[in-house]
């Protein structure tokens, strides 16, 4: 059975800082996907990066990208100059032969 | 970016009635559809796959004459609620995915808020 593991359950952070949401997932299977994605209080769910295991670099978009360390088997999100609007739910997910599993989430919250 | 819309957003209805919820992909087509259940302050846990053409994989404890799902098309699926009872007040999200060769990243409409009175 695979799992993903957030560990941070909220976190607040000063507008224009880095941000760091952290993600460890466990999988016998050696191919999967890593997602991040975003759920602001609307509800919506908004897909933000992925990275393949077998991906040699991490992966990058814009201010979003992805610290992959495989042999520690994590997969944190950085998000770089963080932004009033960056203030939302962040769900790690894995997908691999056994299906998507999400983690249960970090509320991260930016304060001016 | 892909796009997946999903109708209505927001849903009363009294105990008893039958809701139906649609998950198009705008822009692309979905060889697979996904829905999904959410509790407040809670992650997303999967109801059920479905597939174009075929019926419905439902995830354990998930009723399938509970929860309908038809797959008619490669742009729609939808969620039929049977029955609603206050215990199914929830947030009900579909996503859409293009399969391996579009990396498997599933694309989400923007949830459906059901309230059973």
């Amino acid at each position: 059975a695979q799992k993903i593991t957030q560990t941070q359950p909220g976190m607040f952070v000063q507008e224009k800082e880095a941000v760091t949401l952290d993600c460890t997932y466990d999988t016998s299977d050696p191919s999967y996907g890593l997602f991040w994605y975003k759920q602001p209080s609307s509800g919506e769910m908004i897909f933000l990066i992925y990275q393949g295991s077998y991906d040699q670099q991490n992966a990058t978009e814009g201010r979003y990208s992805l610290n992959f360390q495989k042999a520690r088997k994590s997969a944190n999100l950085v998000i770089s100059a963080s932004q009033l609007g960056d203030s939302a739910m962040y769900f790690c997910a894995m997908k691999s032969a056994d299906g998507l599993t999400f983690g249960k989430g970090t509320h991260l919250i930016i304060q001016p | 970016g892909a796009v997946v819309s999903q109708h209505p957003s927001r849903v009363i209805c009294k105990s008893g009635t039958s809701v139906k919820i649609e998950c198009r992909s705008l822009d692309f087509q979905a060889t697979t559809m996904f829905w999904y259940r959410q509790f407040p302050k809670q992650s997303l846990m999967l109801m059920a796959t479905s597939n174009e053409g075929s019926k419905a994989t439902y995830e354990q404890g998930v009723e399938k004459d509970k929860f309908l799902i038809n797959h008619a098309s490669l742009t729609l699926s939808t969620l039929t609620v049977t029955s609603a009872h206050p215990e199914d007040s929830s947030f009900y999200i579909c996503s859409a995915s293009a399969g391996p060769q579009a990396k498997n990243i599933q694309y989400f409409g923007a949830g459906t808020r059901l309230s059973v009175l």
